[in-house]
């Protein structure tokens, strides 16, 4: 059963700590998407990437956060140092997109909810 | 103004009746639409694409699609308690990029 894995599924931690949250895509997905949802903001798009290249970061606070993908089967998101306006769930998803066969379909991650106190 | 714009709602529907969510996007060169619906705590799941202007049928989803006038539609037939939940519009624009802009959202109650 082909899914996106996250972890850790909650975090608690305390302003100024580094966090890191990891995402396994599904095995073949060549795009993999980081969002934050807050009720406040709905569904963000913090950055991406395709075949392991960031394309887009440009909905990240650069000074804290830092999104990378060492290889095809992990994906990072790093906030350091975290603050407490960073609490939100985070969500990987993962797609598969081929030349002109722009799909765009996305399958999400359980999420990682992170509350910084 | 935001690129994709829904009702907030709550949106409440009586058991079998149709529920009808609606969203509007504001780039023109768009070329991909998503529903997504999402579980109280719980990920954002695909129920629906379409990609060209029309009627798109899937058991109980209907996706609409008029790019003249920069709207789509979700409509859920005989709707069930089981379909409560938060309905996301996702919309992609027209570059060769896969990126979802996501509206924030209507939530549908289906009371029994």
């Amino acid at each position: 059963d082909a899914r996106v894995t996250q972890t850790p599924r909650d975090k608690v931690t305390e302003m100024g700590q580094e966090v890191t949250m990891r995402c396994q895509p599904i095995l073949g997905h060549n795009t993999v998407f980081w969002y934050r949802q807050t009720m406040m903001q709905g569904l963000e798009l913090l950055a991406y990437f395709r075949n392991r290249a960031p394309l887009d970061d440009s909905g990240m606070p650069k000074d804290r956060f830092s999104a990378e993908m060492p290889d095809a089967t992990l994906a990072t998101l790093k906030i350091q140092p975290s603050e407490p306006r960073d609490s939100a769930v985070y969500f990987c998803a993962s797609g598969l997109v081929r030349g002109h066969l722009n799909t765009g379909e996305l399958f999400f991650g359980e999420g990682s909810r992170l509350t910084v106190l | 103004q935001k690129e994709v714009e829904q009702n907030s709602g709550p949106l409440s529907v009586p058991e079998g009746a149709i529920a009808s969510l609606n969203c509007t996007y504001s780039d023109r060169g768009s070329q991909s639409f998503f529903w997504y619906r999402q579980y109280s705590g719980k990920s954002p799941e695909l129920i629906m694409s379409i990609y060209s202007n029309g009627d798109k049928e899937d058991g109980r989803f209907t996706a609409q699609l008029n790019k003249a006038s920069q709207y789509v539609s979700l409509l859920i037939r005989d709707s069930q308690p089981s379909d409560s939940a938060t309905y996301l519009c996702a919309v992609n624009g027209n570059t060769n990029a896969g990126k979802s802009t996501f509206g924030d959202g209507t939530t549908l109650t289906v009371k029994p």
